[in-house]
């Protein structure tokens, strides 16, 4: 079965980069998604990641995947107030059906 | 930007009532999915719906739940007769058929069950 594990919480300085890591246990993962989930609102995606890449760079994002040690990371550059969410890690296989990790809570501080 | 959009945004209903809670899933898109998150757990998977049936379903998803595309634009999650434990924010996604993988969220129902 599938089980996606976070990290519950990161507490991270404006202007500093935060890195939010997920392990997942599928190996027949196709994708592997970050949303992103502000207060009372719905979840949004910020990227995803095929898995036969290994990187990902968009804009302040970049996405890292260890597909040997079924490690997936998030880095957030220069993070700022907005950025203050929780953030969820999932794995999906062809049918596109996710499995999600519990969420890593940022809090970013002035 | 297309988006998936869903009504209610929060629904209150006394326990062993009927509830209904719509979507409205991004026009062109092909699969779409209910998933729901119980305050402070994970988002669940509950159900994929594809060429107007179900393509797979989770042991959440019981006899109780329901869903239906009544016309070319809605899908609907219908739970027969609520229960306390089906108290959480459930969301609606779909997604374009290929390889792109994006699965686009709704803004979700909170369902509070009393």
């Amino acid at each position: 079965g599938e089980d996606v594990e976070q990290s519950l919480f990161l507490s991270v300085r404006e202007g500093d980069s935060s890195v939010i890591n997920c392990t997942y246990t599928d190996s027949s993962s196709t994708y592997l998604y970050w949303y992103k989930q502000e207060p009372g609102a719905g979840l949004q995606l910020l990227t995803y990641i095929f898995s036969n890449m290994d990187m990902k760079q968009d804009q302040r994002l970049t996405v890292l995947l260890n597909k040997k040690d079924k490690h997936l990371s998030l880095r957030i550059a220069d993070t700022q107030t907005g950025d203050s969410a929780i953030y969820f890690c999932a794995e999906s296989t062809e049918d596109y059906k996710l499995s999600f990790g519990a969420g890593t809570t940022v809090t970013v501080r002035a | 930007e297309p988006e998936v959009t869903q009504t209610p945004s929060h629904q209150v209903t006394q326990m062993g009532q009927e509830v209904i809670l719509r979507c409205v899933p991004i026009s062109n898109h092909l699969y779409f999915y209910w998933y729901r998150q119980i305050l402070g757990q994970k988002v669940e998977f509950l159900v994929s719906f594809y060429n107007n049936e179900i393509s797979e379903k989770s042991e959440i998803f019981d006899d109780q739940f329901s869903v239906e595309r009544p016309d070319g634009s809605n899908f609907t999650l219908k739970i027969r007769s609520t229960k306390l434990e089906d108290s959480a924010m459930y969301f609606c996604a779909s997604s374009e058929a290929g390889p792109r993988g994006e699965l686009f969220f709704g803004e979700g129902s909170r369902l509070t069950v009393l």
